[in-house]
Formats: C-alpha cells, structure tokens, sequence
C-alpha cells in the first residue's frame, strides 16, 4: 500500500532564507508526482509535475527533484517570501483501474517571517 | 480558459438531510476526480470517471455516498443521510487524460454537517 511522508510537519523561515521540503514514497511504481500549494481555507494550486521518468522540474524559484528508485522527492524554494507561506502537499499518482489516483501526504506548513 | 469551478463553496446542512455537490472539470477534460479533506484523514481519493464512466466505486466511504458524471462534463456527488463525520472540504479535480497528466483542482465544497 503506498504511502507518502512529508518532512517537516511545519517550518518557520526567515524571509530571504532557501529552504528545502521533503516527500518520501514507500513504493516506487508511481507515474509521476506532483506538489501542490494549500493557502487556508482555498483549494490547491498546482505547483510542479515530475513525471516518473524525470529527475527534476523548476519554476521560477522552485525547484522539485524526484529519486524514484529511493522514494524521495524535495521541493527546494530559493530566496523565500512571505507570500510563500502555505501549506505544501507531495502527491503520487499511481495506477487505479484504467486510470490514476494521487495518494497525498499530511502536508508540511510553512510560515515566511517578514 | 476557467479553471475547475465547484458550487456551493459552503453548506450546511442538518444531519440526515441528503446532499448535492457539483463540479464543473475544465473544458476538453476527459479525466475527472473527487476527494475529501478532512482534519483527521488528510486528503482522500473518493472516487474517478473517465469520460461518464467510473470503473470502481470502492473508493466511496459508504453506500451513502454515490456520484455521477454526465455528458463527459459536469459531475455531482450525492451524500444521502448525511452523519457528522461527512463535515469535511470536498475537492474535485480533473486532468486532461488519466495516469500522466497534471490534475488540477477546484476550490472545494465545505460541508458542515450539524
């Protein structure tokens, strides 16, 4: 059964600061992965797909890795902002009958201290 | 274009009431999902429709729960009896095809169960 682990649960920054999210998978038949930002109370904004014959794809400021082989995925933010804080999901696709699902992890919160 | 549009974006509702969430996938989107985020689970997979079809319904938390998708457009999920533990955001999605292609997400339904 797949799971996905995100570390840390919640992160406090200082404005400037590069910081790195990480998502692990206990099993590595997945089609890709995606993050995805959670402002409260809104619904998700995808940020990055990795598709799984990828190793990594950037946007903007952020920079998402994906090591299939070991399970692990990091979401590397440069310069951060106050305007970044949210909570930020990993989630896998895997194979569900003729299509796919995402399985998500429990989000890691991120505050940006001006 | 628009992006997936949900309605309502609140309700609530008194326990054993029925009730109707709809979901409106961006145009041309043949893949189309539901999920549920609640305090204690995190988000869930609820259930997936290629086109009109959903080929597995396993996914539903009870036989209370049922959803349709019509025309390959327009979906509702349909909560019968409605329990407390129903009182979460109910998120639909959609993607282009299914498996490899990005999902992206409407702004959610809050069901607030009394």
């Amino acid at each position: 059964k797949q799971e996905v682990t995100q570390i840390p649960a919640a992160l406090s920054v200082p404005e400037g600061e590069n910081l790195v999210l990480n998502c692990s998978f206990t099993d590595s038949a997945i089609y890709n992965l995606q993050w995805f930002r959670q402002d409260p109370g809104k619904g998700l904004t995808s940020l990055l797909l990795i598709q799984s014959s990828q190793r990594e794809q950037t946007s903007g400021r952020l920079n998402a890795s994906l090591d299939k082989s070991s399970g692990r995925s990091t979401l590397y933010i440069a310069a951060s902002q106050p305007g970044d804080s949210a909570t930020y999901l990993c989630a896998v696709t895997v194979m569900y009958n003729q299509g796919g699902k995402l399985i998500f992890g429990q989000g890691t919160e991120l505050s940006v201290k001006p | 274009g628009a992006g997936v549009s949900q309605s309502p974006s609140n309700k609530v509702t008194e326990k054993g009431k029925d009730v109707e969430l709809r979901c409106d996938p961006i145009s041309g989107h043949t893949a189309l999902y539901w999920y549920r985020q609640s305090l204690g689970q995190g988000l869930e997979f609820l259930i997936y429709f290629q086109g009109n079809s959903a080929p597995d319904k396993s996914g539903l938390p009870s036989d209370r729960f049922s959803a349709e998708r019509t025309g390959g457009s327009v979906s509702t999920l349909t909560i019968q009896r409605t329990q407390q533990e129903d009182s979460a955001v109910y998120l639909c999605a959609s993607s282009l095809g299914p498996l490899v292609d990005e999902q992206f997400f409407g702004p959610g339904t809050r069901l607030t169960v009394l």
